[in-house]
């Protein structure tokens, strides 16, 4: 039974450029939430995905946006980078309620430069 | 929204020794508590989780215990071995799957 699986591992990207990172979630989990865990710090909530649909999310900027496809997978997209915006990003999956267990992937370490 | 404060920031403690982290929670709506372990460049693990029908949680050496009219929780940790090296984080939710942080602990187990 595959685990939570994230891409790529590592992105260097400059100020101003746009990223994509993925995330497929455990077997059986529909629920696909992001975080964004900076060096030194707890993560923190950026948004989640059910259904296809933003179903909630954190304080974060228009530059963050996401997408869940027809299979459960999805992205995380990142508009404008700024040197802030360099983190660990982990995609986390969930089972439908009555559970709120998440399991985290390995994340996706972003640089800008 | 949620605000999660976790003390102390970081904690040494003799092999075979106890470990303790201690959490609070702004929101007395929170019925969702799990902890996480990570380890240096991994992914958080969960370790154990309670909710808030739940005043105490045991699972071999590590134990959650909830008190929610204080709004706040705690690891424990008994017999300490040096793989429980690693940085600790508690969590609090709503019910609505969105998960706040505590700043983290991490735990150096001296051999």
């Amino acid at each position: 039974d595959a685990g939570v699986t994230q891409s790529p591992t590592h992105l260097i990207k400059t100020r101003g450029q746009q990223v994509t990172l993925r995330c497929s979630p455990k077997s059986g989990h529909d629920t696909v939430s992001w975080y964004q865990q900076a060096l030194g710090q707890g993560p923190q909530f950026i948004f989640q995905y059910y259904e296809e649909e933003e179903r909630q999310r954190g304080n974060f900027p228009d530059r963050f946006s996401g997408h869940q496809f027809p299979n459960y997978s999805s992205e995380l997209n990142v508009n404008a980078l700024l040197l802030g915006d360099s983190a660990l990003y982990l995609c986390a999956s969930s089972p439908t309620a009555p559970s709120d267990t998440q399991y985290f992937g390995p994340g996706t370490r972003l640089t800008v430069l | 929204g949620e605000n999660v404060e976790q003390h102390p920031s970081t904690l040494s403690v003799q092999e075979g020794d106890s470990a303790v982290i201690k959490c609070t929670y702004s929101d007395s709506a929170s019925n969702y508590f799990p902890w996480y372990k990570q380890e240096l460049g991994k992914r958080p693990q969960l370790i154990i989780d309670i909710r808030s029908n739940v005043g105490e949680k045991k699972d071999q050496r590590i134990a959650v215990t909830l008190n929610k009219t204080a709004k706040h929780f705690s690891l424990h940790i008994t017999e300490t071995q040096p793989e429980d090296s690693a940085v600790y984080f508690c969590a609090a939710s709503i019910e609505d799957y969105k998960l706040s942080f505590g700043a983290g602990t991490t735990v150096t187990v001296r051999a």
